[in-house]
């Protein structure tokens, strides 16, 4: 079955930088790729996702790239704020078996001041 | 107003009793989720369903049963809780096809 892996387990970056998360998968045939942001002590929300007809998608200062080739996919956050500290979680699912949905373990990304 | 809301949202029970997590969506989604989160594991599937009466099983589905009564509700059942099933709970829902999941608030549980 799929599998997501996510690589950085912990992040830091300075506020106002940027902060890459990468992630790949197995599947070649998933096709729909989320993230969820978990804050401290609070459940998980959607950010932003991109789907395989496209390779570059952005929501504000959110920029998701997909390398089909390379079955990678990265949240980039620009500009970033002492608010998006929290755990990032990729997934993957397949559009035709949706419901699946699989996820990667988790970055923790501290934005320090 | 929360559309997915669970309960308890904390809760220690010794080895080998019965837990029972239960999950209320007011979504009018078909399929609903339950994962549990460990450190270093991210989330992980336990049991799904996408109709009510029905249940499917996850990626670990070892020592959990669930329950779907109703489109509404989705039970997750450890029968004889074990220390390694200490974790937090999630529930969510979903519409499908590449849609957004929805997540409850998490059901903590201890066992001891």
């Amino acid at each position: 079955g799929e599998k997501v892996e996510q690589h950085e387990s912990t992040l830091s970056v300075r506020e106002g930088d940027s902060a890459v998360i990468n992630c790949t998968y197995t599947d070649t045939a998933s096709s729909y790729f989320p993230w969820y942001k978990q804050e401290a002590g609070k459940s998980l929300h959607f950010v932003i996702d991109i789907r395989s007809n496209v390779d570059r998608k952005q929501s504000q200062r959110l920029i998701v790239l997909l390398d089909k080739k390379a079955k990678r996919f990265s949240l980039h956050i620009t500009a970033t704020q002492p608010e998006d500290s929290a755990i990032y979680f990729c997934a993957a699912s397949l559009d035709t078996n949706a419901y699946k949905v699989i996820f990667g373990k988790g970055t923790h990304l501290h934005v320090l001041p | 107003e929360a559309a997915v809301t669970q309960s308890p949202r904390s809760k220690v029970a010794v080895t080998g009793g019965k837990v029972t997590l239960s999950c209320h969506q007011t979504n009018n989604h078909d399929y609903m989720y339950w994962y549990r989160q460990d450190t270093g594991h991210g989330l992980r599937l336990i049991h799904y369903s996408y109709v009510a009466d029905s249940t499917e099983k996850g990626d670990i589905p070892d020592g959990y049963k669930a329950s779907r009564p109703s489109q509404e509700n989705f039970s997750l059942i450890l029968e004889l809780a074990s220390l390694s099933q200490t974790a937090v709970y999630f529930c969510a829902t979903y519409r499908g096809s590449g849609n957004t999941l929805y997540f409850g608030e998490g059901s903590r549980l201890i066992v001891v």
